[in-house]
């Protein structure tokens, strides 16, 4: 295992179209997270799992945010009707426990 | 919910020297984990560094070390005989050890290295 995996590592889109993203984590790890990152500012969280259970979403995330982790495994991020000010960049991350948590190289999106 | 501030937007150093990174936070619990991450343009961010809150030991790492003030909520990141391949933004992180259910950015350091 080499790390925590993402795809694709970049993608356009047309505006009102969705998308999905893939994140597979370094396989013994049991949480799982989503981020995205915009130029210049830190990583802002979007939603964590525990395993297969989304266990915290972000209130700022809009509804046409989803996330799921089935079977615990991998995870995908979906965005729905994508508008341009969903271009960013969407880092997945995975830990073992409470323990630091190790980054995948992120999805860029973006939207015209 | 936790802050983390990182009020030098870009810093810089001269090969060899030695540069402190600043870090605040601000918290109510007494137990939590804080972290230096290290993420070089169009590369995924890497660990670099990182302090458990109940330990007053300062964190080592090779070249990196941190200087953990709890009472005062900061935790700054010195890099000594600084490389080339240091240069980067640097991300300050805090993680709750009770709740843990994510962890808070500062906005980043961008940090450049003169030869």
């Amino acid at each position: 295992d080499t790390g925590v995996s993402q795809n694709p590592r970049h993608k356009i889109t047309k505006r009102g179209q969705n998308v999905t993203f893939r994140c597979d984590p370094i396989s013994e790890h049991n949480r799982l997270y989503w981020y995205r990152q915009t130029l210049g500012q830190g990583p802002e969280f979007l939603t964590y799992f525990q395993n297969e259970a989304q266990l915290e979403k972000s209130r700022l995330l809009s509804d046409r945010f989803s996330a799921e982790r089935p079977k615990g495994s991998f995870s995908t991020l979906e965005i729905q009707r994508t508008e341009q000010g969903d271009s960013a960049m969407y880092l997945c991350a995975s830990s073992l426990g409470q323990f630091e948590a190790f980054f995948g190289q992120g999805t860029r999106l973006t939207v015209v | 919910a936790q802050t983390v501030t990182q009020s030098q937007p870009e810093m810089s150093v001269q090969e060899a020297e030695t540069v402190t990174l600043s870090c605040t936070y601000d918290t109510s619990e007494s137990d939590y984990y804080l972290f230096w991450y290290k993420q070089p343009p169009s590369r995924q961010m890497i660990l670099v560094i990182r302090q458990e809150a109940y330990k007053q030991q300062n964190a080592t790492e090779n070249r990196f070390s941190v200087n953990f003030q709890k009472a005062a909520k900061s935790f700054s990141l010195k890099i000594s005989d600084s490389q080339l391949g240091d240069a980067a933004m640097y991300f300050c992180a805090y993680r709750s050890a009770s709740t843990g259910n994510q962890f808070y950015f500062g906005t980043g350091t961008s940090l450049t290295v003169i030869p």
